[in-house]
């Protein structure tokens, strides 16, 4: 079955450190993997998006990694702010479709 | 940078009535998509549209939901007779081209809150 799965299913961190979000999928054929945020109340905004040849891709102070052996995907966060307060999507694209993860919601403590 | 807009922010309706939802794209993008998330739960997909016609439907955009883009900017969602549970918040998206190609970019608008009561 195709699925997305993310974890922690929430998180809350001290603002200024770093955290990592897991996202673990069952897709086949994989076509590429995007991670969104979602603030509270409003549509999703993309962050990265990785192809299967892809390793590594930054935005920032956000970071994705891709395994496609394994089929995981991490989203680290360095340097932690309070906008960063957020819900973190995990999304893979298989034949065109978008196959969405939970999110895993972020709070940032001052 | 250039953004989704919806209208309205917020829409309460009775159950049984009609609703419209309405969108403006990003004006260069010709791929335009509705979804929508249950408070709390993932978000879905409804319906892809592309050259004044549906693309792609999932098996929630049944026959009271219907799209259109009446004009060259506009692009709305109605759905026929509300239920209580088309209450969610539905998001309009557009890419200037299918966001499943390679390193496509979607781009989501803020939403329309739907409580139907």
């Amino acid at each position: 079955k195709n699925q997305v799965e993310q974890s922690p299913q929430s998180l809350i961190i001290l603002e200024g450190k770093n955290c990592t979000l897991q996202c673990n999928y069952t897709v086949s054929p994989f076509s590429n993997l995007r991670w969104y945020k979602q603030d509270t109340g409003r549509g999703p905004v993309s962050l990265t998006i990785m192809t299967f040849s892809e390793n590594t891709k930054s935005n920032g102070r956000y970071t994705a990694t891709l395994d496609a052996d394994t089929k995981q995907s991490s989203l680290h966060i360095t340097a932690s702010q309070l906008s960063d307060s957020a819900s973190y999507i995990c999304v893979v694209i298989r034949n065109y479709q978008l196959i969405w993860g939970a999110g895993t919601k972020l709070i940032i403590k001052p | 940078e250039p953004e989704v807009t919806q209208t309205p922010s917020h829409q309460v309706t009775q159950m049984g009535q009609e609703v419209i939802l309405r969108c403006v794209p990003i004006s260069n993008h010709l791929y335009f998509y509705w979804y929508r998330q249950i408070l709390g739960q993932k978000v879905e997909f409804l319906v892809s549209f592309y050259n004044n016609e549906i693309s792609e439907k999932s098996e929630i955009f049944d026959d009271q939901f219907s799209v259109e883009r009446p004009d060259g900017s506009n692009f709305t969602l109605k759905i026929r007779s509300t239920k209580l549970e088309d209450s969610a918040m539905y998001f309009c998206a557009s890419s200037e081209r299918e966001p499943a190609g390679f390193s496509e970019k979607l781009f989501f608008g803020s939403g329309t809150q739907l409580s139907v009561l």
